[in-house]
């Protein structure tokens, strides 16, 4: 069966401290993954996109890293900010027949505190 | 703002009523997504367009939920009959070709259904 697991369901951090999510997946045939935030109350953004053979990827203070062969990603905030309060969602994509298919996480709950 | 709108962002209505939300995407985008997010939850998907084909609808889209693009641009969701279990956040995404190949999806706001 398809699953994106993510862990922790939440987290509480300090500002400026760093924090790494995980997102575990049985995800096959396996195509992509992505990381989306999403503020309360507002549709997910997406943050990055990594291919098979993508390692790492980065934008901003979040850098994401996979390893196709464990099935395994974690997304790294560094220095977090106040405005990283959100919900961090891992997507991950199957190919399907002639289409695909995206299954998403449950998401991590991150609260930033002063 | 990703550029995809939703109307309305919140709506409450009384179990029995019907409701109909509105997707406006990216104007250039042949796909649009519908989506359903409960708290706490990752969104679940209901259905797609290309264009002005629905192409796939999920087992969750029973037979109250009815959706339309017309003319291949705005999409309308509508849930006929609502029940309490209906109450959710209904996202709408849209694309430029197939997004699960590595093709970035855009999400709007999401409309809040809170059926009392």
């Amino acid at each position: 069966k398809n699953q994106v697991e993510q862990s922790p369901q939440s987290l509480i951090i300090l500002e400026g401290k760093n924090c790494t999510l995980q997102c575990n997946y049985t995800v096959s045939p396996f195509s992509n993954l992505r990381w989306y935030k999403q503020d309360t109350g507002r549709g997910p953004v997406s943050l990055t996109i990594m291919t098979f053979s993508e390692n790492t990827k980065s934008n901003g203070r979040y850098t994401a890293t996979l390893d196709a062969d464990t099935k395994q990603s974690s997304l790294h905030i560094t220095s977090a900010q106040l405005s990283d309060s959100a919900s961090y969602i891992c997507v991950v994509s199957a190919r399907m027949d002639s289409s695909y298919k995206l299954i998403f996480g449950s998401g991590t709950r991150l609260l930033v505190r002063p | 703002d990703t550029g995809v709108s939703q109307n309305p962002r919140h709506k409450i209505t009384k179990r029995g009523q019907n409701v109909t939300f509105r997707c406006d995407p990216i104007s250039e985008h042949n796909r649009l997504y519908w989506y359903r997010q409960t708290l706490g939850q990752g969104p679940e998907f209901l259905t797609y367009f290309q264009n002005e084909a629905q192409l796939e609808k999920s087992r969750l889209l029973s037979d109250r939920f009815s959706a339309e693009r017309p003319k291949g641009s705005f999409s309308t969701l509508e849930i006929q009959r609502t029940e309490q279990g209906d109450s959710a956040m209904y996202l709408c995404a849209s694309s430029l070709g197939d997004s699960g190949g590595a093709r970035e999806q855009y999400f709007g706001p999401g409309t809040r259904l809170t059926v009392t």
